[in-house]
């Protein structure tokens, strides 16, 4: 089994639904982050939370929200999804050492697409 | 200015030859870097770090870090169609900050 599990791989939704897009992590890392990726652009940073009650906007956190339920678990919402949050999505865990700062282990990708 | 830049390719390379790829970045007081593998439709995983100024190598893969001019490059040696992927460079602070990576063909 994956160390980090993202749920669902694949969802194909319309505007203005909303959409949970759930992380859980096995590696007993406090940290957690979410990132999107589009072509050209590279990984962009929405969210990351340091521990349970640490929760942080990224560089692009308009239009969506997170939830820290437990160490374990970090939920990125689109509150109401339009055409341009079409991306894929990674959730991504790190401890809290030196050289770890840089070493993120990454689930395997949501793949979202807002009709 | 955008934290991390990334030579944006795409770079193709015969099997066998030397693959190229180049990273600056705009914090000065960034201390250490990290390259990233991205195969197609999966996840990035981490191939190499460095810290200090000069080379880094590990089997056919050698990082070099300039701080002076705010660089850093990864090298692949005797390129392998395996090393077929997107390669993003990536720069700790608060976060991590990727560049937009770079595609590399190996061609057989």
């Amino acid at each position: 089994d994956a160390d980090v599990t993202q749920t669902p791989r694949n969802r194909i939704t319309k505007t203005g639904k909303r959409i949970m897009l759930e992380c859980s992590q096995t590696k007993g890392h406090d940290r957690m982050y979410w990132y999107r990726q589009d072509p050209g652009l590279g990984l962009r940073l929405i969210y990351y939370s340091f521990d349970v009650k640490d929760i942080n906007k990224g560089e692009i956190s308009d239009g969506y929200s997170v939830s820290r339920q437990a160490q374990a678990k970090f939920s990125l919402s689109l509150e109401s999804a339009i055409p341009n949050q079409t991306a894929l999505y990674f959730c991504a865990t790190s401890d809290n050492s030196g050289r770890a700062t840089g070493e993120l282990f990454f689930g395997e990708g949501s793949r979202l697409t807002v009709l | 200015q955008k934290e991390v830049e990334q030579n944006s390719g795409p770079l193709s390379v015969p099997e066998g030859a030397i693959a190229s790829l180049n990273c600056t970045y705009s914090d000065r007081g960034s201390q250490s870097f990290f390259w990233y593998r991205q195969y197609s439709g999966k996840s990035p995983e981490l191939i190499m770090f460095i810290y200090s100024n000069g080379d880094k190598e590990d089997g056919r893969f050698t990082a070099q870090l300039n701080k002076a001019s705010q660089y850093v490059s990864l090298l692949i040696r005797d390129s392998q169609p395996s090393d077929s992927a997107t390669y993003l460079c990536a720069v700790p602070d608060y976060k991590l900050s990727f560049g937009a990576g770079t595609t590399v063909t190996v061609r057989a």
